[in-house]
């Protein structure tokens, strides 16, 4: 596809358990990021890849979060032992090149739980 | 901790009415990104400002950066429905625009 594609769209689950989002960026695209924005909220800066490595992780909240990007393309966020304040629209983007370019954005998970 | 308030926080006026929103901060920014996000979809870039003072226009928008490079502006005319949607500020520091810091958005609304 032409531009970053997130799965699953919407995803429910339940207190306790664990997830994982998935991020398909635009292809060739280097850097790779992950915001969450909160209802009524702004987005809120996670993580950034530059190809496989995790440039800058100092957004994600806890030890609970995770996110990795094995081959410097598709990247999956994983959330360990979910709690209800998880519940936002986790939005991933990815730029050409540095940090400095356009960075495009997908159409975000929301994540629900209960 | 560097905070960006966006105003106002709604918006609803009839088509053709001018207006602005406005996003302002106690702290410096290397640049300024303006972004509208519609229901279910993820912020689309509408401008990057860079130099303090800058304006820039994309056809019925205006956008402008305060000299400090503290607060921005967003001055649309002639609004039209389809302007409708939240649009957000966000603030890149320390020489890169990754770690973007967001303001909450302006919900507008233009009915027609």
């Amino acid at each position: 596809g032409a531009g970053v594609s997130q799965t699953p769209s919407n995803k429910v689950t339940e207190k306790g358990k664990y997830v994982e989002l998935r991020c398909d960026p635009i292809s060739g695209h280097t850097a790779l990021y992950w915001y969450r924005q909160s209802l009524g909220q702004g987005p809120e800066f996670l993580i950034y890849f530059q190809g496989t490595g995790a440039a800058d992780d100092s957004g994600l909240p806890n030890d609970r979060f995770f996110a990795v990007r094995p081959e410097g393309s598709v990247s999956t966020l994983k959330i360990q032992r979910t709690e209800r304040g998880d519940s936002a629209v986790y939005l991933c983007a990815s730029s050409s090149m540095g940090h400095d370019t356009e960075a495009f954005f997908g159409q975000g998970t929301r994540l629900t739980v209960v | 901790t560097q905070l960006l308030e966006q105003s106002p926080q709604f918006l609803s006026i009839q088509e053709g009415e001018n207006l602005t929103v406005y996003c302002n901060s106690s702290s410096v920014f290397s640049s300024l990104q303006w972004y509208r996000q519609e229901p279910g979809e993820g912020p689309v870039l509408l401008v990057t400002v860079v130099t303090g003072g800058e304006v820039k226009k994309l056809k019925r928008l205006t956008f402008q950066f305060g000299d400090a490079r503290k607060d921005s502006s967003l001055h649309i005319t002639a609004a039209q429905p389809g302007d409708t949607g939240l649009y957000l500020c966000a603030g890149g520091s320390g020489g890169s625009n990754y770690k973007l810091t967001f303001g909450k958005g302006t919900l507008l609304t233009v009915n027609p």
